[in-house]
């Protein structure tokens, strides 16, 4: 079984600052780590994933995230956000096992919100 | 190409009643997966339907269940509604019932049990 603890509830920035939402998890065997963005009143939305190979993965709207294996983080980064990326986040694993299905556990979410 | 489609997007029910969600996938797609969201427990796993088979299942009461169709659609019944399955029910398709392969979500529907 996985489970993924986001670290932050609630993160508020300005405009043009970076931002790091904060995620790790806990599993047994080989995972795969996803990002998805959840904008009022719509469903989720791919921002980026890892699945094997470099441990910086890019992803849309200028979202990258970092892999770390030892420290079994997934953290997501975005080095000047927009008003516009005011959103929940979510970080979710999967078993890699071919045979597992495409099961997502998520973290409980992280509000985004950018001031001006 | 169209994107996932949920309907109703909104539902309102008593207590007690019966309720049919339904899914319909990206075309070509032959995975679904629904999930649960609420304030309180955050996104659940329900089900994962693949040419019209359970393939995984979450941790919910035999209440809930979901079948699939050979057009892939699937729709999902929850019976004897109780006040906490008032929730965001969320349906995703992917191309084939592995991890590697993109969930594209849909818009949901959001069941109100009153």
């Amino acid at each position: 079984a996985q489970s993924v603890t986001q670290l932050d509830s609630q993160v508020p920035v300005f405009e043009e600052a970076p931002v790091e939402l904060r995620c790790n998890y806990s599993s047994s065997v080989s995972v795969y780590l996803f990002w998805y963005v959840q904008y009022p009143n719509q469903g989720l939305q791919l921002l980026l994933k890892y699945l094997s190979g470099s441990t910086l993965v890019k992803g849309i709207n200028g979202f990258e995230a970092e892999f770390n294996k030892s420290q079994t983080s997934f953290h997501l980064r975005k080095p000047s956000v927009h008003i516009s990326d005011t959103a929940e986040y979510f970080c979710a694993v999967t078993n890699s096992r071919l045979t597992s299905g495409s099961r997502l556990t998520f973290g409980e979410g992280t509000q985004l919100t950018v001031n001006p | 190409k169209a994107g996932v489609t949920q309907t109703p997007r909104y539902l309102i029910k008593t207590r007690g009643q019966q309720v049919t969600l339904s899914c319909s996938p990206i075309s070509g797609h032959r995975s679904v997966s629904w999930y649960q969201q609420t304030p309180g427990q955050g996104l659940q796993f329900l089900f994962e339907y693949f040419s019209e088979t359970q393939r995984n299942k979450g941790n919910f009461p035999g209440r809930f269940s979901g079948r699939q169709f050979s057009n892939s659609r699937s729709e999902m019944n929850v019976s004897t509604l109780e006040l906490g399955d008032s929730a965001l029910y969320l349906c995703a398709s992917s191309l084939e019932a592995r991890a590697s392969y993109e969930q594209y979500f849909g818009p949901g529907t959001r069941l109100t049990v009153t």
